[in-house]
Protein backbone atom coordinates (compact mmCIF):
# COMPACT_ATOMS: atom_id res chain seq x y z
CA UNK A 1 0.00 0.00 0.00
CA UNK A 2 1.23 3.66 -0.61
CA UNK A 3 2.33 5.94 2.34
CA UNK A 4 3.27 9.50 2.36
CA UNK A 5 5.85 10.56 5.00
CA UNK A 6 6.37 14.39 5.70
CA UNK A 7 8.53 15.84 8.70
CA UNK A 8 9.31 17.42 10.22
CA UNK A 9 5.83 17.33 12.03
CA UNK A 10 6.05 21.11 13.73
CA UNK A 11 9.09 23.57 13.17
CA UNK A 12 9.40 26.90 14.56
CA UNK A 13 11.91 29.18 12.59
CA UNK A 14 12.85 32.82 13.19
CA UNK A 15 12.55 35.30 10.65
CA UNK A 16 15.34 35.42 8.04
CA UNK A 17 16.19 31.73 8.50
CA UNK A 18 16.56 29.11 5.82
CA UNK A 19 13.62 26.51 5.49
CA UNK A 20 13.56 22.55 4.64
CA UNK A 21 10.83 20.39 4.67
CA UNK A 22 10.61 16.84 3.24
CA UNK A 23 8.05 14.62 1.57
CA UNK A 24 8.60 11.17 0.91
CA UNK A 25 6.17 8.67 -0.70
CA UNK A 26 6.08 4.72 -0.80
CA UNK A 27 4.88 1.85 -2.44
CA UNK A 28 4.00 3.93 -5.96
CA UNK A 29 6.47 5.28 -8.76
CA UNK A 30 6.15 8.40 -11.08
CA UNK A 31 3.23 9.78 -8.57
CA UNK A 32 2.29 13.61 -9.42
CA UNK A 33 3.68 15.00 -6.38
CA UNK A 34 2.15 18.71 -4.72
CA UNK A 35 2.86 21.08 -2.12
CA UNK A 36 0.07 23.06 -0.66
CA UNK A 37 0.27 25.49 2.08
CA UNK A 38 -2.85 26.27 4.52
CA UNK A 39 -2.58 29.91 6.08
CA UNK A 40 -4.49 30.20 9.10
CA UNK A 41 -7.93 31.20 8.57
CA UNK A 42 -7.58 30.48 4.98
CA UNK A 43 -8.24 27.56 2.08
CA UNK A 44 -5.44 25.55 0.67
CA UNK A 45 -3.54 27.32 -1.87
CA UNK A 46 -1.42 25.47 -4.26
CA UNK A 47 2.30 26.16 -3.97
CA UNK A 48 3.72 23.73 -6.50
CA UNK A 49 3.46 20.60 -8.57
CA UNK A 50 5.62 18.18 -10.23
CA UNK A 51 4.92 15.64 -12.81
CA UNK A 52 8.52 14.22 -12.51
CA UNK A 53 12.23 13.88 -11.51
CA UNK A 54 13.52 17.59 -12.01
CA UNK A 55 10.08 18.42 -13.60
CA UNK A 56 8.50 21.54 -11.51
CA UNK A 57 5.80 24.32 -11.80
CA UNK A 58 5.30 27.27 -9.56
CA UNK A 59 1.78 28.32 -8.97
CA UNK A 60 2.14 30.98 -6.92
CA UNK A 61 5.01 33.65 -6.61
CA UNK A 62 6.69 33.54 -3.42
CA UNK A 63 10.15 32.78 -1.68
CA UNK A 64 9.96 29.50 -1.43
CA UNK A 65 10.88 27.11 -4.36
CA UNK A 66 10.78 23.05 -4.69
CA UNK A 67 12.71 20.13 -6.21
CA UNK A 68 12.38 16.45 -7.13
CA UNK A 69 15.48 14.88 -6.48
CA UNK A 70 13.91 11.66 -6.76
CA UNK A 71 11.03 10.30 -7.94
CA UNK A 72 9.27 9.71 -4.49
CA UNK A 73 10.95 12.53 -2.92
CA UNK A 74 9.79 16.07 -2.91
CA UNK A 75 11.28 19.07 -1.24
CA UNK A 76 9.91 22.15 0.11
CA UNK A 77 12.59 25.04 0.43
CA UNK A 78 13.38 29.02 1.27
CA UNK A 79 16.67 30.81 1.38
CA UNK A 80 14.88 33.58 4.01
CA UNK A 81 11.54 32.73 5.73
CA UNK A 82 9.06 35.95 6.05
CA UNK A 83 6.57 36.00 8.83
CA UNK A 84 3.86 34.99 6.27
CA UNK A 85 5.30 31.80 5.32
CA UNK A 86 3.76 30.78 8.32
CA UNK A 87 1.06 28.10 7.81
CA UNK A 88 0.40 23.86 7.34
CA UNK A 89 2.05 22.91 4.55
CA UNK A 90 1.10 20.05 2.68
CA UNK A 91 2.30 17.21 0.64
CA UNK A 92 0.23 15.27 -1.35
CA UNK A 93 0.37 12.59 -4.26
CA UNK A 94 -1.30 11.60 -6.91
CA UNK A 95 -2.24 9.41 -9.49
CA UNK A 96 -5.42 8.83 -11.94
CA UNK A 97 -7.19 12.06 -10.62
CA UNK A 98 -7.46 11.02 -7.17
CA UNK A 99 -4.81 12.87 -4.36
CA UNK A 100 -3.90 11.69 -1.11
CA UNK A 101 -2.38 13.80 1.48
CA UNK A 102 0.77 13.70 3.97
CA UNK A 103 0.21 14.31 7.56
CA UNK A 104 1.57 18.20 7.09
CA UNK A 105 4.14 20.05 8.75
CA UNK A 106 2.93 23.27 11.02
CA UNK A 107 5.83 25.98 10.38
CA UNK A 108 5.62 29.10 12.64
CA UNK A 109 7.92 31.59 11.58
CA UNK A 110 8.62 34.21 14.50
CA UNK B 1 -15.75 35.98 -6.13
CA UNK B 2 -13.86 32.59 -5.01
CA UNK B 3 -14.29 29.86 -8.03
CA UNK B 4 -15.63 27.57 -5.41
CA UNK B 5 -17.44 28.43 -2.35
CA UNK B 6 -18.96 26.51 0.64
CA UNK B 7 -21.63 27.12 2.58
CA UNK B 8 -22.05 27.09 5.48
CA UNK B 9 -18.91 28.24 7.05
CA UNK B 10 -19.74 26.94 10.60
CA UNK B 11 -22.48 24.51 11.41
CA UNK B 12 -23.07 22.97 15.08
CA UNK B 13 -25.60 19.90 15.02
CA UNK B 14 -26.98 17.65 17.74
CA UNK B 15 -25.55 14.36 17.96
CA UNK B 16 -27.89 11.90 15.56
CA UNK B 17 -29.10 15.24 13.35
CA UNK B 18 -28.97 15.07 9.37
CA UNK B 19 -26.10 17.51 8.07
CA UNK B 20 -25.78 19.13 4.86
CA UNK B 21 -22.92 20.96 3.75
CA UNK B 22 -23.30 22.96 -0.10
CA UNK B 23 -20.58 23.44 -2.43
CA UNK B 24 -21.24 25.83 -6.01
CA UNK B 25 -18.39 26.23 -8.07
CA UNK B 26 -17.83 28.10 -11.62
CA UNK B 27 -15.40 26.31 -13.82
CA UNK B 28 -15.76 23.83 -15.82
CA UNK B 29 -14.26 20.82 -13.65
CA UNK B 30 -13.57 16.64 -14.21
CA UNK B 31 -14.07 16.30 -10.94
CA UNK B 32 -14.39 17.17 -7.50
CA UNK B 33 -13.33 15.80 -4.00
CA UNK B 34 -14.57 16.36 -0.89
CA UNK B 35 -12.41 16.10 1.82
CA UNK B 36 -12.13 15.65 5.87
CA UNK B 37 -9.61 18.10 7.94
CA UNK B 38 -8.62 16.51 11.28
CA UNK B 39 -8.30 19.22 14.31
CA UNK B 40 -4.44 18.06 13.65
CA UNK B 41 -4.49 19.20 10.40
CA UNK B 42 -4.23 15.62 8.65
CA UNK B 43 -6.65 15.49 5.59
CA UNK B 44 -8.37 12.39 3.97
CA UNK B 45 -10.13 12.12 0.90
CA UNK B 46 -13.42 11.30 1.31
CA UNK B 47 -14.81 11.43 -2.18
CA UNK B 48 -14.03 11.87 -5.83
CA UNK B 49 -17.34 12.00 -8.09
CA UNK B 50 -17.79 13.46 -11.74
CA UNK B 51 -21.59 12.57 -11.92
CA UNK B 52 -24.76 11.69 -9.75
CA UNK B 53 -24.42 10.10 -6.52
CA UNK B 54 -21.57 8.24 -3.88
CA UNK B 55 -22.28 6.48 -0.50
CA UNK B 56 -19.61 5.67 1.81
CA UNK B 57 -21.16 4.39 5.59
CA UNK B 58 -23.11 7.31 6.51
CA UNK B 59 -21.79 9.56 3.94
CA UNK B 60 -23.35 10.70 1.08
CA UNK B 61 -21.94 13.03 -1.86
CA UNK B 62 -23.73 14.10 -4.51
CA UNK B 63 -23.41 16.20 -7.57
CA UNK B 64 -25.45 18.60 -10.10
CA UNK B 65 -23.13 19.23 -13.26
CA UNK B 66 -25.38 21.25 -14.99
CA UNK B 67 -26.02 23.51 -11.83
CA UNK B 68 -22.69 23.06 -10.75
CA UNK B 69 -23.29 22.06 -7.14
CA UNK B 70 -22.17 19.55 -4.80
CA UNK B 71 -23.50 18.38 -1.44
CA UNK B 72 -22.29 16.56 1.17
CA UNK B 73 -24.33 14.79 3.64
CA UNK B 74 -23.82 13.33 7.14
CA UNK B 75 -26.63 11.16 7.92
CA UNK B 76 -26.88 10.20 12.10
CA UNK B 77 -23.95 12.82 12.90
CA UNK B 78 -21.61 11.69 15.60
CA UNK B 79 -18.83 13.70 17.74
CA UNK B 80 -16.23 11.76 15.79
CA UNK B 81 -17.61 13.65 12.67
CA UNK B 82 -16.32 16.66 13.89
CA UNK B 83 -14.07 18.48 11.50
CA UNK B 84 -13.80 20.50 8.56
CA UNK B 85 -14.99 19.47 5.40
CA UNK B 86 -13.66 21.05 2.28
CA UNK B 87 -14.67 20.41 -0.76
CA UNK B 88 -12.09 20.64 -4.12
CA UNK B 89 -12.86 20.90 -7.55
CA UNK B 90 -10.55 19.93 -10.94
CA UNK B 91 -10.37 23.01 -13.10
CA UNK B 92 -10.24 21.27 -16.76
CA UNK B 93 -8.88 24.95 -17.71
CA UNK B 94 -6.09 24.50 -15.30
CA UNK B 95 -4.57 21.27 -16.09
CA UNK B 96 -6.59 19.56 -13.53
CA UNK B 97 -5.37 21.38 -10.81
CA UNK B 98 -7.60 21.20 -7.52
CA UNK B 99 -9.26 24.50 -6.59
CA UNK B 100 -10.22 24.32 -2.74
CA UNK B 101 -13.11 26.11 -0.95
CA UNK B 102 -12.66 27.38 2.49
CA UNK B 103 -14.15 25.08 4.35
CA UNK B 104 -17.05 24.65 6.25
CA UNK B 105 -16.28 23.86 10.10
CA UNK B 106 -18.55 20.79 11.49
CA UNK B 107 -19.54 20.46 14.84
CA UNK B 108 -21.40 17.36 16.04
CA UNK B 109 -22.24 17.89 20.09
CA UNK B 110 -22.90 14.60 22.65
Amino acid sequence: SQTIHQWPATLVQPVGSPLSLECTVEGTSNPNLYWYRQAAGRGLQLLFYSVGIGQISSEVPQNLSASRPQDRQFILSSKKLLLSDSGFYLCAWGQGGEQYFGPGTRLTVT
Amino acid sequence: KNEVEQSPQNLTAQEGEFITINCSYSVGISALHWLQQHPGGGIVSLFMLSSGKKKHGRLIATINIQEKHSSLHITASHPRDSAVYICAVRDRAAGNKLTFGGGTRVLVKP
